[in-house]
């Protein structure tokens, strides 16, 4: 049974810098296809893809917030953590990690998802 | 990066068949995924590839492609469709992996 848990600060403060981790269960980062995507949704908005990782450890980013995101994971705890820097209150958001599959092919797709953290951004 | 282009909101009458699209460029080269999102809910996994359901979708959901154009059918709708819907699929305006979402749909079922 594959789950996905989003883990960090409810609140941050303009200009700190975000730390989200991932932890997931149910499959391994390092069998060959596998990927985990952060998505994150402002209040009644629509869905933003920010950032890919890979099983081989390639990594992706939103080309408009390329600058301020880095993924990483750790295999061993099962773990995906991203950092998001300079943070702003139009980054307040819902941000969510999924299970990403076929990435490389044309037929990407999210098929579990995390609840979700409410990321709020104020002073 | 590339667009994929939703209507903001679509009615259907209960039991009745409904039909959300999604357009945009990268629909030419990459298949659309559709994720449907309750209030309050992490997005759920509808239809995948060329007209896949992940186990647990009703087969009242179905998917399809022509052009730069991807349709989510829904035939037979029922009070519990009722939800936002998105689309996403790769980007094809880069020469790196990148992914892109629709504006989403909400769906309000009469």
């Amino acid at each position: 049974q594959v789950t996905l848990r989003e883990s960090g600060p409810a609140l941050v403060k303009p200009t700190q810098t975000l730390t989200l981790t991932c932890t997931f269960s149910g499959f391994s980062l390092s069998t060959s296809g596998m990927c985990v995507s952060w998505i994150r949704q402002p209040p009644g908005k629509a869905l933003e893809w920010l950032a890919l990782i890979d099983w081989d450890d390639d990594k992706y980013y939103s080309t408009s917030l390329k600058t301020r995101l880095t993924i990483s994971k750790d295999t061993s705890k099962n773990q995906v953590v991203l950092t998001m820097t300079n943070m702003d209150p139009v980054d307040t958001a819902t941000y969510y990690c999924a299970r990403t599959l076929n990435a490389y092919s044309s037929r990407l797709f999210f098929d579990y998802w995390g609840q979700g953290t409410l990321v709020t951004v104020s002073s | 990066s590339s667009e994929l282009t939703q209507d903001p909101a679509v009615s259907v009458a209960l039991g009745q068949t409904v039909r959300i699209t999604c357009q945009g460029d990268s629909l030419r080269s990459y298949y659309a995924s559709w994720y449907q999102q309750k209030p309050g809910q992490a997005p759920v996994l509808v239809i995948y590839g060329k007209n896949n359901r992940p186990s647990g979708i009703p087969d009242r959901f179905s998917g399809s492609s022509s052009g730069n154009t991807a349709s989510l059918t829904i035939t037979g709708a029922q009070a519990e469709d009722e939800a936002d819907y998105y689309c996403n699929s790769r980007d094809s305006s880069g020469n790196h992996l990148e992914v892109v979402f629709g504006g989403g749909t909400k769906l309000t079922v009469l």
